[in-house]
Order: structure tokens, then C-alpha cells, then sequence
């Protein structure tokens, strides 16, 4: 079984432009999260949707936007990048209805870097 | 609001030796504990995790957690070290009031075993 895809895996923007991730859940898995991982430091939680649905929403500017599509693959974008967007991306699915204590499935990511 | 610490960047212990990546938590409720394991250009991998119950949970890859509420403390184990555990380990807690799945993260443990 495929595991939880993440596309492009590398990306290079400038200042000012946006930006828009992908995710792909592992094939039944309902609930997607994204994170962002900036380097020397571990992830941050950016969002998590579960059934279309947003559910959460860490501490992130409203530059940063995402949605969950009804085949559950999810978006990131981020508006008016900054230098300090930099980072790698994580997007993570789970089985249910993601109420905590459920074991992540992260992809591998996308390595954004702003210039 | 929820929290975790790792008070070590760097653990080296010699392969075949016992390891241990220490971790303590912070939360208002009854804490969901998690580690999380990355290899370098790759997403995490679940280890193990603590919901309820005994004190010592026993995860992938010969891997163990005891869970000591009293210091509020989520130690990794491993009886005997193997070259191929180096990699980076976090620690995670997610609160387990509320209904969705905000995880937070630790910086991450980065553990070298020696040959």
C-alpha cells in the first residue's frame, strides 16, 4: 500500500510569491495535518482536517491556508512568502477521527525554500 | 496549553549498550505521549505511544517508554543500541481534552550510537 505522498518534494520561491503544497492520505485515512519543520527544530502543527472539515489551527498568520478535498487529499498555501517560511513541510494522515491519540503517518515532505 | 522538553541535543552511547533519550511534558489534562523517530530527508515514523494504562509501553525496533506521571517524565529505552538506531528522536505530547490533533513536538534528540 502507498503510503501518505507529498508533492513536489523540492521547491524554490521568492519573496512575495505563494505557494501551494499536496498531500495525499494513506488510502481509508480520513484525517490530514500538516506541519511545518524549520530546520534544527521539530514540527510545528500548522492544521489538521478531518472529514473536509478544519478541526484545528495552530499559531500561524492567515498567509497560511490549506483544504481537504472529498477523495481526503489535502493543500497548503502560503501567501506572500517570507525568507523565514523557509522550512520543510510535513503533511500526516490518520485512520479516524483524529481525536488525539491516534498514531501518525507522515510523508516525507516538501523542502520549500524562500529566497 | 501543552508542552515538551528534551534537555538533550545529542546522546552517543556505544552500540550494545543500553540507551536512553529523555523526555518531560507539560499538560492541563491527561497527557497522549508519543515518539517519533526521522531519518535524514525523511519524514517521521511512529515508535510507540502512551495513552493509558501500564507505565511501560513497549514500541517498534525493540524500543521502550515508561510513562512516570509523578515526574511528569516519557523516557525512551532500548536494552542494547544498534548502529542503524542513529537518527533523530522526538518526543510528543497531545493534551487529551478538547477534540482534535494539535501535537506538540520537542526539538528533537539526535542520537548517535558508536560502533
Amino acid at each position: 500500500d502507498a503510503g501518505v505522498t507529498q508533492s513536489p518534494t523540492h521547491l524554490i520561491k521568492t519573496r512575495g510569491q505563494h505557494v501551494t503544497l499536496r498531500c495525499s492520505p494513506i488510502s481509508g485515512h480520513k484525517s490530514v495535518s500538516w506541519y511545518q519543520q524549520v530546520l534544527g527544530q521539530g514540527p510545528q502543527f500548522i492544521f489538521q482536517y478531518y472529514e473536509k472539515e478544519e478541526r484545528g489551527r495552530g499559531n500561524f498568520p492567515d498567509r497560511f491556508s490549506a483544504r481537504q478535498f472529498p477523495n481526503y487529499s489535502s493543500e497548503l498555501n502560503v501567501n506572500a512568502l517570507l525568507l523565514g517560511d523557509s522550512a520543510l513541510y510535513l503533511c500526516a494522515s490518520s485512520l479516524g477521527r483524529g481525536q488525539g491519540f491516534e498514531k501518525l503517518f507522515f510523508g516525507s515532505g516538501t523542502q520549500l525554500s524562500v529566497l | 496549553a501543552q508542552s515538551v522538553a528534551q534537555p538533550e541535543d545529542q546522546v552517543n552511547v556505544a552500540e550494545g549498550n543500553p540507551l536512553t533519550v529523555k523526555c518531560t511534558y507539560s499538560v492541563s489534562g491527561n497527557p497522549y505521549l508519543f515518539w517519533y523517530v526521522q531519518y535524514p530527508n525523511r519524514g517521521l515514523q511512529f515508535l510507540l505511544k502512551y495513552i493509558t494504562g501500564d507505565n511501560l509501553v513497549k514500541g517498534s525496533y525493540g524500543f521502550e517508554a515508561e510513562f512516570n506521571k509523578s515526574q511528569t517524565s516519557f523516557h525512551l529505552k532500548k536494552p542494547s543500541a544498534l548502529v542503524s538506531d542513529s537518527a533523530l528522536y522526538f518526543c510528543a505530547v497531545r493534551d487529551g481534552a478538547g477534540g482534535y490533533q494539535k501535537v506538540t513536538f520537542g526539538t528533537g534528540t539526535k542520537l548517535q550510537v558508536i560502533p
